[in-house]
C-alpha cells in the first residue's frame, strides 16, 4: 500500500503555543489529504477536507481559525493547531488520497499532541 | 453515507479464522464497503474494500452478500498481531469522506 508520514510523532508544548503537524504523501500524488482527531477510547472524528491549490473544508464545530489547514502541494499537507490549550491534546491523523475516483484513502502514523 | 453496525468486541484464538461481520442495511448501490483496522496508538490500516463480489488479498477476504445488506471479514489464520480495531465503513463513489463508527475491537489470545 501506499505510505504516508507524519512529523512530528509526538509533541508537548505550553499552552498559549503554536504547532504544526506536517503530513506527507512519499510514494504516490495526494490530491486530497484529510485530518482526524482521536480522543482516548473514542473513535476518530474528521476535522477536515483539503485540497491541493484549495481551502480546506472544515466538519461543523471544528474551528478553522484555530485548526490552520495548508495543502501547498501535491505531497504535502499541514495542519497548525494556533493558541494551544489542554482540551487540545490528542492524536491527530492524516490520511491522503490519490486523484482517482476511487482511490484509496492511507493514513499517516498519527501525532500525540500534549498541551501543558 | 449509509451506517454500520459491527459488534463492540469479538475473540479469537491463535491460528483460527476469525469472522468479523458488519451490518449496512441501508448501503446504496454505487457505494463501497471498505475495511480498516487500527492497532492501539497508530494511524489506521487499509484491509480491503468491495463493491459486490467478494474480493481477496494478502490480508484477508471480503464477502458481501447478494443483497449488499451486509458483509463479513475474513482473516484466515489470526495471530496476536492481528488484535486491533476493525472498522467496516461505507463510501459513496468518488465521496472522500471515511466516516469511522465505533468498530470491533478483536482480541486474538494465545
Amino acid at each position: 500500500g501506499a505510505v504516508v508520514s507524519q512529523h512530528p510523532s509526538w509533541v508537548i508544548c505550553k499552552s498559549g503555543t503554536s504547532v504544526k503537524i506536517e503530513c506527507r504523501s512519499l510514494d504516490f500524488q495526494a490530491t486530497t489529504m484529510f485530518w482526524y482527531r482521536q480522543f482516548p477510547k473514542q473513535s476518530l472524528m474528521l476535522m477536515a477536507t483539503s485540497n491541493e491549490g484549495s481551502k480546506a473544508t472544515y466538519e461543523q464545530g471544528v474551528e478553522k481559525d484555530k485548526f490552520l489547514i495548508n495543502h501547498a502541494s501535491l505531497t504535502l499537507s499541514t495542519l497548525t493547531v494556533t493558541s494551544a490549550h489542554p482540551e487540545d491534546s490528542s492524536f491527530y491523523i492524516c490520511s491522503a488520497r490519490g486523484s482517482g475516483s476511487t482511490d484509496t484513502q492511507y493514513f499517516g502514523p498519527g501525532t500525540r499532541l500534549t498541551v501543558l | 453515507d449509509a451506517k454500520t453496525t459491527q459488534p463492540p468486541s469479538m475473540d479469537c484464538a491463535e491460528g483460527r479464522a476469525a469472522n468479523l461481520p458488519c451490518n449496512h442495511s441501508t448501503i446504496s448501490g454505487n457505494e463501497y464497503v471498505y475495511w480498516y483496522r487500527q492497532i492501539h496508538s497508530q494511524g489506521p490500516q487499509y484491509i480491503i474494500h468491495g463493491l459486490k463480489n467478494n474480493e481477496t488479498n494478502e490480508m484477508a477476504s471480503l464477502i458481501i452478500t447478494e443483497d449488499r445488506k451486509s458483509s463479513t471479514l475474513i482473516l484466515p489464520h489470526a495471530t496476536l498481531r492481528d488484535t486491533a480495531v476493525y472498522y467496516c465503513i461505507v463510501v459513496g463513489y468518488n465521496t472522500d469522506k471515511l466516516i469511522f463508527g465505533t468498530g470491533t475491537r478483536l482480541q486474538v489470545f494465545p
